[in-house]
């Protein structure tokens, strides 16, 4: 596709569960990222990924949160035992390596009630 | 550590008026810094970037060392700048890629 993929779009799920969100950057994109954001909080970084490199994880509120990426292309982010807090906007963007303009996804709007 | 720091949650003017939106950072290298911005029902996209000192839509933004801000500008507010704006900043170099954004202001430019 032309741009960043994320599904699902919307997500319901209840307190303790576990859940899977996925991105599907653009295709060549060495960088991808993922980002939560919520009211009053604007956009908290959570992991970063580059390469081949290890990733960037300062960005994880709690062990809870895991994510991969799998064969420098889709990434998953998994939320084990979801918690009402973690009620969110889930984005991920892209970019080709090095400095320069991301491109974001719709994001996956993730409600635990 | 990088921060961003946004002071207005919100901003409303009206239309024809000029507008700021003020950012902040801190950072201990040479910093890299941009304004995105999220319209109404729409991803998350690159409104401009200090490196480029372009004008985009009729803002500008400049990087002031000294007091560490990098302030967005429009002489003239139109009611589809109407959106929520997020300064960020990245490094240079390695794992300094990491883009560490503020907690946005919403503008609201009303008629």
């Amino acid at each position: 596709g032309a741009g960043v993929s994320q599904s699902p779009s919307n997500k319901v799920t209840e307190k303790g569960k576990d859940v899977e969100l996925r991105c599907d950057p653009i295709s060549g994109h060495t960088a991808l990222y993922w980002y939560r954001q919520s009211l009053g909080q604007g956009l908290e970084f959570l992991i970063y990924f580059q390469g081949n490199s290890a990733p960037d994880k300062s960005g994880l509120p709690s062990d809870r949160f895991s994510a991969e990426r799998t064969g420098g292309s889709v990434s998953t982010l998994t939320i084990q035992r979801t918690q009402q807090e973690d009620s969110a906007v889930y984005l991920c963007a892209s970019r080709p390596g090095g400095p320069g303009e991301l491109f974001f996804g719709e994001g996956s709007r993730l409600t635990v009630l | 550590a990088q921060r961003v720091t946004q002071p207005e949650k919100l901003l409303s003017v009206f239309k024809g008026a000029p507008v700021e939106l003020k950012c902040n950072y801190s950072y201990s290298g040479s910093p890299e810094l941009f304004w995105y911005v999220q319209y109404s029902r729409q991803r998350l996209q690159l409104l401009l970037r200090h490196i480029s000192r372009e004008s985009i839509k009729g803002f500008t933004a400049d990087l002031n060392k000294g007091e560490t801000s990098f302030h967005l500008k429009k002489p003239f507010a139109q009611e589809e700048d109407s959106a929520m704006y997020y300064c960020a900043l990245s490094g240079r170099g390695g794992s300094n890629y990491k883009l560490t954004f503020g907690k946005g202001t919403l503008l609201t430019v009303n008629p």
